[in-house]
């Protein structure tokens, strides 16, 4: 079946840092890759995605690439802020199947002054 | 609103007791999600409707779970007979018709099971 492994955290990170969030996936097609976010008190909501081997995602500065032969889609920012301070969860959805998300367990970031 | 509603927010019952969650989904959107979430962990898939059928529901933990959407819009998740081990968030979310979109989704019910 499909699954989506993240790194454990908390990731304490000063402001200003460069961020890196793992993400590895198993499915048995060819999934769309999504990162979303659930800031404190507040639904997840979408930072990026991307649907096919070697697209890159981008959004309020967060990048990540779909990599096919390694199977991830690791977050990236180059610098962080205190307001990126949240919850990031990596997800699938296979094409050609079912197309239900599949989500990792989430990595808690923060960021301090 | 525009957005994917909620209710009730927070919800404490008694072991055995039933419990209905309702989800009111972004207007015009056909297809409906509910997952479960854990404290640490990530959205647990429950069920899946596109319009008023069902389309999926292999993430149902058991039969005290079941779920409707009688008119393809507003969803009710209902409970019989709860434990302690249902205590979770509950979260809805909704998406358009295209598969690969993005899934919008509402604060969630958080469920605690005395």
């Amino acid at each position: 079946g499909n699954s989506v492994t993240q790194m454990e955290g908390p990731v304490t990170l000063s402001e200003e840092a460069f961020l890196t969030i793992n993400c590895t996936y198993t499915a048995t097609g060819y999934p769309s890759l999504f990162w979303y976010v659930q800031y404190p008190g507040e639904g997840l909501q979408l930072l990026l995605k991307a649907t096919k081997a070697d697209d890159k995602g981008s959004n309020k500065g967060f990048e990540a690439t779909y990599r096919k032969e390694t199977t991830s889609f690791h977050l990236e920012k180059g610098s962080v802020q205190v307001s990126d301070s949240a919850v990031y969860f990596c997800a699938l959805s296979e094409t050609g199947g079912s197309y239900i998300p599949t989500f990792g367990r989430g990595t808690s970031l923060i960021v301090h002054p | 609103g525009a957005g994917v509603s909620q209710t009730p927010s927070n919800k404490v019952t008694e072991k055995g007791k039933y419990v209905e969650l309702r989800c009111d989904p972004i207007s015009g959107h056909t297809a409906l999600y509910w997952y479960r979430q854990s404290l640490g962990q990530g959205p647990e898939f429950l069920i899946y409707f596109q319009g008023t059928g069902a389309a999926d529901d292999s993430g149902l933990p058991n039969d005290r779970f079941f779920a409707v959407r009688p008119e393809g819009s507003v969803s009710t998740l209902k409970i019989q007979r709860t434990e302690r081990g249902d205590s979770a968030v509950y979260l809805c979310a909704s998406s358009s018709s295209d598969p690969r979109g993005e899934l919008f989704f509402g604060p969630g019910t958080r469920l605690t099971v005395l």
